[in-house]
Formats: structure tokens, sequence, C-alpha cells
């Protein structure tokens, strides 16, 4: 069974900075893009970050190009997310989402970051 | 990005009743390989979303066929066919076919 479970989530000062995991079991995690997807609260959904099978290429949304930086640890099946100079829009809950070649398929629970003085 | 548009944003439906969803999509999104990327989801409240279909037509695993979805280019429909209480909830549709992946704003299901 595919399972996708985030954590690292947790309320935060502006200008601060959080690292956000996801650890992965029941697939082949290093076939598989990986992208971190956003839900604010009471909004939609939003891809903010990407990175390939080998970690060689990543995509960030523009909103956190330069705070961002998504990585990963094949030998851990784990996802990773540094999230830098953070601001109160960045508050939501961010899901792990295994790709599938234009797709994605399978979600983790979620893990909320809130950005608050 | 492309800008996916969703319609409409709420749906009350009668429980056994059909209910219908349309999206459309800024850009067209066939690939060059064939096929159209668009797929739809469904999220249940508290849940994370849940992929019910993919490649505009094709059902996920355990997804019900009272599920279906059709469409072409920029035009795309999520059908169901009698709406259930467990049906509840937000459903989106997102474009595959160019980075970043781009959701719909969402249409809230709800029961009448």
């Amino acid at each position: 069974e595919v399972q996708l479970v985030e954590s690292g989530g947790a309320l935060v000062q502006p200008g601060g900075s959080l690292r956000l995991s996801c650890t992965a079991s029941g697939f082949t995690f290093s076939s598989h893009w990986m992208y971190w997807v956003r839900q604010a609260p009471g909004k939609g959904l939003v891809c903010v970050s990407g990175l390939n099978r080998d970690g060689s290429i990543t995509r960030n949304a523009d909103s956190v190009k330069g705070r961002f930086t998504v990585s990963r640890d094949n030998a851990k099946n784990t996802l990773y997310l540094q999230m830098n100079s953070l601001r109160t829009e960045d508050t939501a809950v961010y899901y792990c989402v295994r790709d599938v070649g234009y797709s994605v398929d399978y979600w983790g629970q979620g893990t909320l970051v809130t950005v608050s003085s | 990005d492309v800008v996916m548009t969703q319609s409409p944003l709420s749906l009350p439906v009668t429980l056994g009743q059909p209910a219908s969803i349309s999206c459309s999509s800024s850009q067209s999104l066939v690939h060059s390989d064939g096929n159209t990327y668009l797929d739809w989801f469904q999220q249940r409240p508290g849940q994370s979303p849940r992929r019910l279909i993919y490649k505009v037509s094709n059902r996920d695993s355990g997804v019900p066929d009272r599920f279906s979805g059709n469409g072409s280019g920029t035009d795309f429909t999520l059908r169901i066919s009698r709406v259930e209480a467990g049906d509840v909830g937000l459903y989106y549709c997102m474009q595959g076919r160019y980075w970043p992946y781009t959701f719909g704003q969402g249409t809230k299901l709800e029961i009448k």
C-alpha cells in the first residue's frame, strides 16, 4: 500500500524557517518525481515545489522561488521542503504528492504550517 | 500559468439526482503524445484529496462508475449519475500538461 507521511509542521514567526519531511513507503520512491502542494485555510490547491527522481532537477512556483528548497534522500525514502523567510501567506496545509507523469495520484495526510507573530 | 476555471462553485444536489461540474483551461491540454492531461480530484471534509479521474475520462481503481469524465481541448466535465451522501465535499480539476500543475478553484457539492 502506498503511504506518504508528512511531518514538521509548526507555528513559526514571520521571517522564520521550517523543514518539512515526507516519508514514503509501499512503492519505489526513487522512480517518481515528487511534489509539495499546499492548501491555505479555506482555499484551493497550489503546487509549490517539485523534484525529479534523482534530485537533480527542481521546480518551484514563483511565489516560493528563492525561499523554498525541495530535496530528497532516496536511501531514506524521504522528501524534504526547506522553507526560509516565511510569510503569513505561507500558512497552509502542506501535502506531499506522488507524480505519475503529467498527473499526481497519492497524497499524504498533510502537515499544517502556521506563520504568525 | 495555465488558469483552470470551474463552474459552478457551489452545487446543491438532491440525493439520487445527477450532478455536473464544468472545468475550462486557458490553454489546450492536449500533449504532442496525443494524451490530454486533465484530472479530477475529490476532497471530502477533513481529508486529503483523492484522484477520481485521470486523462479526462479514466476512472481510478475503486472509484464508482457513477463518476464519469469527458471533454477535449480546453473544456471538460465531471458527471455524477446519482449523488450519494458520501459524495459531499470539494471537487477540483487539475491540468498536468504544463508546469506548474494548476487546479481549479474547487466546487463544493452539498446535499439539498
